[in-house]
């Protein structure tokens, strides 16, 4: 089965400086992977999204990641943190959850991301 | 209104009660989901219905029942819960249920459940 290591629980940075947040995946086949941001009291928003080609995908809100199969990661990134950036972020991967069985995503435990002004 | 919405946004319900949960999703999909969002744990899946049958359960006890009558509702009736579900319960859509289908996933912002 698919499995999702955030190995971050918290992150604190100042505004205007990079973030890096980290996210390993445990899967047989190629998977599809997902970026979700999480503000306090919300629901989950997309932020980005891996299913095939270049292994360096944009999203919304200035954020990227990098899908590198050789170390079964997808990084996000983003060159500048904004205050309204706080939030908890989540990877995923997409995936059948057995042989036959539904197809669905798997979460990390998620990474919460505090900005210091 | 668009997107996934879910109601109520917060709800306190003793053991004995008997309440739902509402979603609604106004995106033209359909597969439907239930997850579970605790404390300091990964989000859960409950349930997963595509084109409103029900694909999975996630060994959800069965105080948990899930409904789904047509593709834009889903529901989660739940019956004699415990202080632990306490959670925020969250539902989501996608267009298809399968890799070859736009697997992204759209959530609604959740019904934060306290059970007394």
């Amino acid at each position: 089965a698919q499995s999702v290591t955030q190995p971050d629980i918290h992150i604190t940075v100042s505004e205007g400086a990079s973030l890096e947040l980290r996210c390993n995946y445990s899967y047989g086949a190629t998977p599809y992977l997902f970026w979700y941001v999480q503000s306090p009291g919300q629901g989950l928003q997309l932020l980005l999204k891996y299913f095939s080609g270049d292994t360096l995908v944009q999203g919304i809100k200035g954020f990227e990641a990098e899908f590198k199969r050789s170390q079964s990661s997808f990084n996000l990134r983003k060159p500048s943190v904004h205050w309204s950036d706080a939030a908890e972020y989540f990877c995923a991967v997409g995936a059948r959850s057995s042989g036959a069985g539904s197809y669905q995503l798997t979460f990390g435990k998620g990474t919460k991301l505090s900005v210091i002004p | 209104e668009t997107g996934v919405t879910q109601t109520p946004r917060h709800l306190v319900m003793g053991m004995t009660n008997k309440k739902s949960l509402k979603c609604e999703q106004h995106l033209g999909h359909n597969a439907m989901y239930w997850y579970k969002q605790s404390a300091k744990k990964p989000l859960e899946l409950m349930f997963v219905y595509s084109l409103e049958e029900r694909v999975e359960n996630n060994s959800v006890p069965s105080r948990f029942s899930p409904e789904c009558p047509n593709s834009s509702h889903l529901f989660l009736h739940l019956h004699t819960l415990q202080p632990e579900d306490s959670a925020l319960y969250l539902c989501a859509s996608s267009q298809g249920q399968g890799p070859l289908m736009n697997t992204e996933a759209f959530f609604g912002q959740g019904t934060r459940l306290t059970v007394v």
